[in-house]
This record gives C-alpha cells, sequence and structure tokens, in this order.
C-alpha cells in the first residue's frame, strides 16, 4: 500500500473550517483514500473515503486532486469534539488490510 | 448496524502471565475482523486479521496469537506477556458484502498494562 505523508499537529479556531492535507504521491490508480480520526482512549471513528471523485458527508469533505498526489479532509465547522488525531490511510488490498502512520494531531481551540 | 464489542475493557497483568481478549462482533455476517495495537504514543499496527471462521494472518511476528471460533468472535491470546504487549489493543471489522472498499469500523479497544 501507498505511504502517506501528514502534518504532525495543527491547530483551528472554534467555527472556523479545518482543512487536513495528506500527501500520497505513490498511490496507485486502484487504491482509495480512508480518512480515521481517533478521540484520545477511543477506538478510531470512519470519517469518509473516495477514489477520485471528491466525496462530501454529514462529517466532512474529502478533496483529491486530479493527480491523486494529494487529498485534503476539511472539517466544515470545526467544534471542539472535532479535537483528536486524524488519519489518512490509502488502500486497495481486498484483504482490507490498513497501514495507519502517524496522523495529524488536530487542536480545536475556543 | 453493526456493533463491537470488546472485554474487557482495562487489563493489569504481571510478566509471563496469560492472556485472553475478546472480540465479538453484531449486525453483519461473515465480515473481515482485525486486530491492532496501538503503543503509547504510538499509531496503529495491524496484528492480525481474518476472512472467515478457522482462518488467521498474521502481519508481525509477536508473542500473540489469534483465533476465531465462530463467525462473529475473534480471540488475541498469549501464553506469556511481555512488557512489550503493552497498549491499547482495537478490534475492527469490515463488511465483505457491497464493494471491495467498504470502510472498517473499529471497537471500544482494551487498554492491558503489563507490569
Amino acid at each position: 500500500d501507498a505511504k502517506t505523508t501528514q502534518p504532525p499537529s495543527m491547530d483551528c479556531a472554534e467555527g472556523r473550517a479545518a482543512n487536513l492535507p495528506c500527501n500520497h504521491s505513490t498511490i496507485s490508480g486502484n487504491e482509495y483514500v480512508y480518512w480515521y480520526r481517533q478521540i484520545h482512549s477511543q477506538g478510531p471513528q470512519y470519517i469518509i473515503h473516495g477514489l477520485k471523485n471528491n466525496e462530501t458527508n454529514e462529517m466532512a469533505s474529502l478533496i483529491i486532486t486530479e493527480d491523486r498526489k494529494s487529498s485534503t479532509l476539511i472539517l466544515p465547522h470545526a467544534t471542539l469534539r472535532d479535537t483528536a488525531v486524524y488519519y489518512c490511510i490509502v488502500s486497495t488490498d481486498s484483504w482490507g488490510k490498513f497501514q495507519f502512520g502517524a496522523g495529524t494531531q488536530v487542536v480545536v481551540t475556543p | 448496524s453493526q456493533t463491537i464489542h470488546q472485554w474487557p475493557a482495562t487489563l493489569v497483568q504481571p510478566v509471563g502471565s496469560p492472556l485472553s481478549l475478546e472480540c465479538t462482533v453484531e449486525g453483519t455476517s461473515n465480515p473481515n475482523l482485525y486486530w491492532y495495537r496501538q503503543a503509547a504514543g504510538r499509531g496503529l499496527q495491524l496484528l492480525f486479521y481474518s476472512v472467515g471462521i478457522g482462518q488467521i494472518s498474521s502481519e508481525v511476528p509477536q508473542n500473540l496469537s489469534a483465533s476465531r471460533p465462530q463467525d462473529r468472535q475473534f480471540i488475541l491470546s498469549s501464553k506469556k506477556l511481555l512488557l512489550s504487549d503493552s497498549g491499547f489493543y482495537l478490534c475492527a471489522l469490515r463488511e465483505t458484502s457491497g464493494t471491495s472498499y467498504n470502510e472498517q469500523f473499529f471497537g471500544p479497544g482494551t487498554r492491558l498494562t503489563v507490569l
């Protein structure tokens, strides 16, 4: 599976949009991009995934560049409860195996 | 919708003692099941995955083993715990119906401390 690169940390003001970047320059054509988040001492929570089109759900939007080498997770109106580690994963493994990196620690401040 | 149960929630065990962590799932049939471990301050590491009853694949050599005696039951075991086995153990499932790219859902986890 392709490796991903994320900034180790970022801060965001409550009520503002949070834009979380992920670089996956070695992604192959059939690999999906998944985003998860992990609030302290809990299991990871699925956020969104996509292949090449932009995706939106009730939690977030996923913007994938045309060359698919990077993506951005957008939390439209960050709240204090969005403070978590956010993981970007790319995978096409038919067994569904994920390789988690270090993720981005997002801190939302009042 | 699917539900994942893990127990115990926390566990403190002495070095050299045995271990058995249980994961059971509801609301789905024939899921893929996964065990992950998260050491303190680190990311998640995939330990085992299973695509069916009695079918276990190990991702990394270690002091642990896994079994899947029933479709919705996944067990993580050790005969003798090491200090390095301390961590947060997470069970996850992926539904096998629908697309090949279904997301994984994670359980609440078991926090294991080996002293």
